[in-house]
């Protein structure tokens, strides 16, 4: 199975400041299709968890500009330009190239 | 507006059985492959299963192979889940979640969550 590492456990930010987690998988998630397929979401407090971004840069449909999403092979990062209140709570990566389809342990994300 | 709405989940004895189902709307539902992901309480995200769009191919993860079901009736908009031999291990809350892409051939992330039902195995 492919193991996602994601650090930090938790982050204590200032609104309007920026934020970035970083997400690690135990092996490659580019595919022989030319794409990458690692995603992000955010599971807000008493929430289900809702869809940010997919196969590594491209944001879902009404999500706010100040996230995205980079990376590479195994190496990934979510960056949130400027932390607003309701950006607070769990973000999660996965991977969706190899079955079983696999998180990351998530980042917890508060105001500072 | 698309929606998945969960039920079926109670408290159940260790050993026991229930099948969750998934009521969708607001899309073609026979065009998207579908999930099950749960979450246990205070923990994360773990897929747990998921079915072709035209149901002929289904996956599950290892903790709940040969133990749980994963199908769907596309005539009825909904997804099922077939859970036997429960253990106090699989309480959690269960969420049908849609795949991203039309008539994938695998999973390209999920977009829709429905609020989720809780299993609870306890004697």
């Amino acid at each position: 199975d492919i193991v996602m590492t994601q650090t930090p456990l938790s982050l204590s930010v200032t609104p309007g400041q920026p934020a970035s987690i970083s997400c690690k998988s135990s092996q490659s998630l580019l595919h022989s299709d030319g794409k990458t397929y690692l995603h992000w979401y955010l599971q807000k407090p008493g929430q289900s968890p809702q869809f940010l971004i997919y196969e590594v840069s491209n944001r879902f449909s009404g999500v706010p500009d100040r996230f995205s999403g980079s990376g590479s092979g195994t190496d990934f990062t979510l960056k949130i330009s400027r932390l607003e209140a309701e950006d607070v709570g769990v973000y999660y990566c996965m991977q969706s190239i190899h079955l079983p389809l696999t998180f990351g342990g998530g980042t917890k994300v508060e105001i500072k | 507006e698309v929606q998945l709405v969960e039920s079926g989940g109670v408290v159940v004895q260790p050993g026991g059985s229930l099948r969750l189902s998934c009521a969708a709307s607001g899309f073609t539902f026979d065009d998207y492959n579908m999930h099950w992901v749960r979450q246990a309480p205070g923990k994360g995200l773990e897929w747990v299963s998921l079915i072709s769009w035209d149901g002929i191919s289904t996956y599950h993860a290892d903790s709940v192979e040969g133990r749980f079901t994963i199908s769907r009736d596309n005539s009825k908009n909904s997804l099922y889940l077939q859970m036997n031999s429960l253990r106090t291990e699989d309480t959690a809350l269960y969420y049908c979640a849609k795949d991203r892409v039309r008539f994938g051939e695998f999973s390209y992330g999920m977009d829709v969550w429905g609020q989720g039902t809780t299993v609870t195995v306890s004697s």
